[in-house]
């Protein structure tokens, strides 16, 4: 069973740094692309970034690019999403995805919350 | 990195069907049949329904069924059942690789 647990949330001053965690478990993780998508509190969903299979390829949304970094361990099955320079408008709900096909998200875990506030 | 358009609200009664629209550009789902929709419960994580415009992922039921016309896409939700009252997204892949999605409709079965 596909399995997807994201941790790292929490609350945060503006200007700070907080780093997600995406442990997979249940399918070859390597194999996967994966991406992060958020969702304010009350609003849609929003797509930050993803990336390739051997993590040297990435992609993030212009509302993010340049503060935060997305990575992986293919040795530990992990995903990660290094967020700096936090915003209030980066307050949301932080989900990890596995891609079946690069764009198209087969698998959610089920969240981890992000509060910027002073 | 525009989102796509989607109605904020559709509705149907029980054994009614209802359809989604989803409007883009020819830069996103004009461009590539690379369109998806999921669902999402309240306080759920989403749920992928449609993939690649038309395909169903195994356990979504047939009665979940995608089109695309131009730089619009489509889902269609034949004989609506209570469950199927949730918040429905669409995305698409977007050239300079990355992903855009729909504002979101709230679907009610009344």
């Amino acid at each position: 069973e596909v399995q997807l647990g994201e941790s790292g949330g929490g609350l945060v001053q503006p200007g700070g740094s907080l780093r997600l965690s995406c442990a997979a478990s249940g399918f070859t993780f390597s194999s996967h692309w994966m991406h992060w998508v958020r969702q304010a509190p009350g609003k849609g969903l929003v797509w930050v970034s993803r990336i390739r299979t051997d993590g040297k390829y990435t992609d993030y949304a212009d509302s993010v690019k340049g503060r935060f970094t997305i990575s992986r361990d293919n040795a530990k099955n992990t995903l990660y999403l290094q967020m700096n320079s936090l915003r209030a408008e980066d307050t949301a709900v932080y989900y990890c995805a596995r891609a079946s096909s690069a764009p198209t998200m087969d698998y959610w875990g089920q969240g981890t919350l992000v509060t910027v506030s002073s | 990195q525009s989102a796509l358009t989607q109605p904020p609200s559709a509705s149907g009664s029980p054994g009614q069907s209802v359809t989604i629209s989803c409007t883009g550009t020819s830069s996103d789902i004009g461009g590539y049949q690379y369109v998806s929709w999921y669902q999402q419960h309240p306080g759920k994580a989403p749920k992928l329904m449609i993939y690649e415009v038309t395909k169903r992922p195994s356990g979504v039921p047939d009665r979940f069924s995608g089109s695309k016309s131009g730089n619009t896409a489509s889902l269609t939700v034949s004989g609506l059942q209570a469950e199927d009252e949730a918040d429905y997204y669409c995305s698409s892949f977007v050239g300079s690789n990355i992903v855009v999605f729909g504002g979101g409709t709230k679907l009610t079965v009344l």
